[in-house]
């Protein structure tokens, strides 16, 4: 299995445009997580997914940020407008979990370098 | 509300040499405790977890950590370190009956020649 994808890789864009992040999950797996790593909060639990049905958005950040899934093997992550405070590395993770409760291995992407001037 | 420290932000330490990278955690309920390791430009790889059982568990590459409930801690550790295992170190928690892992700041560990 390649691992979880993620797309682009790096990101820079001004201030105020959207900017659309991409992943696609290990095959099979059914819950979905979206991260940022910054380096003054660390790693930081953005939304979680389970079977494609947001079960916890409370880590996004404000209405700026929207994630979606519509089916098992992608999502994405939208900020629109962008600012420069979004600046950080975004990342994917999936595990094989069908349910809320597990203590699956996460399987991480390697990250999207997002730089908002 | 459970936490997870790391107080350590970064640890140098030369080749060949022993570490020990501290973690603690909060929790009034049972957990589940993990190391993962991110390397350069690379997302975060499991490198042990503690779910029950021993409470000193290894991984493949050499590094340890133990369980210690009364002190509330997961410490990892590696008799003799390798120029490769330059690396950023995260220790995560679960709570019994959750989903979400909540990870800590993170130690840098940089191997010295």
């Amino acid at each position: 299995d390649a691992g979880v994808i993620q797309s682009p890789r790096h990101e820079v864009t001004e201030m105020g445009q959207e900017v659309t992040l991409r992943c696609k999950p290990i095959s099979g797996h059914n819950s979905l997580f979206w991260y940022r790593q910054t380096m003054m909060r660390g790693l930081e639990l953005l939304i979680y997914f389970n079977n494609n049905v947001p079960i916890d958005d409370s880590g996004m950040p404000e209405d700026r940020f929207s994630a979606k899934m519509p089916n098992a093997s992608f999502s994405t992550l939208k900020i629109q407008p962008s600012e420069p405070r979004d600046s950080a590395v975004y990342f994917c993770a999936s595990t094989p979990s069908r349910g809320s409760f597990s203590t699956d291995t996460q399987y991480f992407g390697p990250g999207t370098r997002l730089t908002v001037l | 509300a459970q936490s997870v420290t790391q107080l350590d932000s970064q640890v140098p330490v030369f080749e060949e040499a022993p570490v020990e990278l501290r973690c603690n955690y909060s929790s009034s309920v049972s957990v589940y405790l993990f190391w993962y390791v991110q390397y350069p430009n690379q997302g975060l790889q499991l490198l042990l977890k503690y779910l029950s059982g021993s409470t000193l568990v290894e991984s493949i590459n050499g590094f340890e950590a133990e369980f210690n409930k009364s002190q509330t801690s997961f410490h990892l550790r590696k008799p003799s370190v390798h120029i490769s295992d330059t690396a950023e170190y995260f220790c995560a928690v679960i709570n019994s009956g959750t989903y979400k892992y909540i990870f800590g700041t993170g130690t840098r560990l940089k191997v010295l020649a």
